[in-house]
């Protein structure tokens, strides 16, 4: 089982819709969790992160976690042609025998909103 | 700096080169990680540093892999004897601190073996 899995896609949904995207992840012990969005050629870049348990909105984005079920997602409401971009879920692990963390992606959701 | 610096932005090598890598992360960042990304795929983990320290290097895929950040600021990622399969997108990553801090990307270093 890999460490951070989303569905590749492409998700595709007509504009002004809601796109949601879904993660799951292996760690039981993991605590903090972040989606990053990536155009086409460009790096990554941070949408939002969430470490607690149940929602967090910030504009069209809502992060949802459900740390029982190791389950995090993203709604995209009103979604807009320039929302068109692969997103990443990134999650910490905790290395126990280090003590430290280190920052896991999945290989990221391809989402095409059409006009 | 203002953000995460990476040079060279394309490098293109011949097989059995050695190549190397520079990342300058953003002021006073404690926390730095190389990935690489394939095309369509997910940045994948090859190492972390903690200062000066590198405390996790569990992701560099062979011995020809190493890096190394002397004076827990800029780090360099060196691969020897570079191979095709070695081709990739390299990508810096910088944090104020591991656990709960964001990750900030530099804009890469796009690695072509011919």
């Amino acid at each position: 089982q890999k460490e951070v899995e989303q569905n590749s896609g492409p998700l595709s949904v007509p504009e002004g819709a809601i796109a949601s995207l879904n993660c799951t992840y292996s760690d039981r012990g993991s605590q903090s969790f972040f989606w990053y969005r990536q155009y086409s050629g460009k790096s990554p870049e941070l949408i939002m992160f969430i470490y607690s348990n149940g929602d967090k909105e910030d504009g069209r984005f809502t992060a949802q976690l459900n740390k029982a079920s190791q389950y995090v997602s993203l709604l995209i409401r009103d979604s807009q042609p320039s929302d068109s971009a692969t997103y990443l879920c990134a999650v910490n692990i905790r290395v126990f025998s280090g003590g430290y963390n280190k920052l896991i992606f999945g290989a990221g959701t391809r989402l095409a909103v059409h006009p | 700096g203002a953000g995460v610096s990476q040079s060279p932005r394309y490098k293109v090598t011949k097989r059995g080169q050695d190549v190397a890598l520079r990342c300058d992360p953003i002021s006073g960042h404690v926390s730095l990680y190389w990935y690489r990304q394939a095309l369509g795929q997910g940045p994948e983990f090859l190492t972390y540093f903690n200062y000066e320290a590198q405390q996790d290097k569990s992701g560099l895929p062979n011995d020809r892999f190493s890096a190394e950040r002397p004076e827990g600021s800029i780090s360099t990622l060196t691969i020897q004897r570079t191979e095709q399969r070695d081709s990739a997108m390299y990508r810096c990553a910088s944090s104020l601190g591991a656990g709960y801090s964001p990750l900030h990307f530099g804009n890469g270093t796009r690695l072509t073996v011919t």
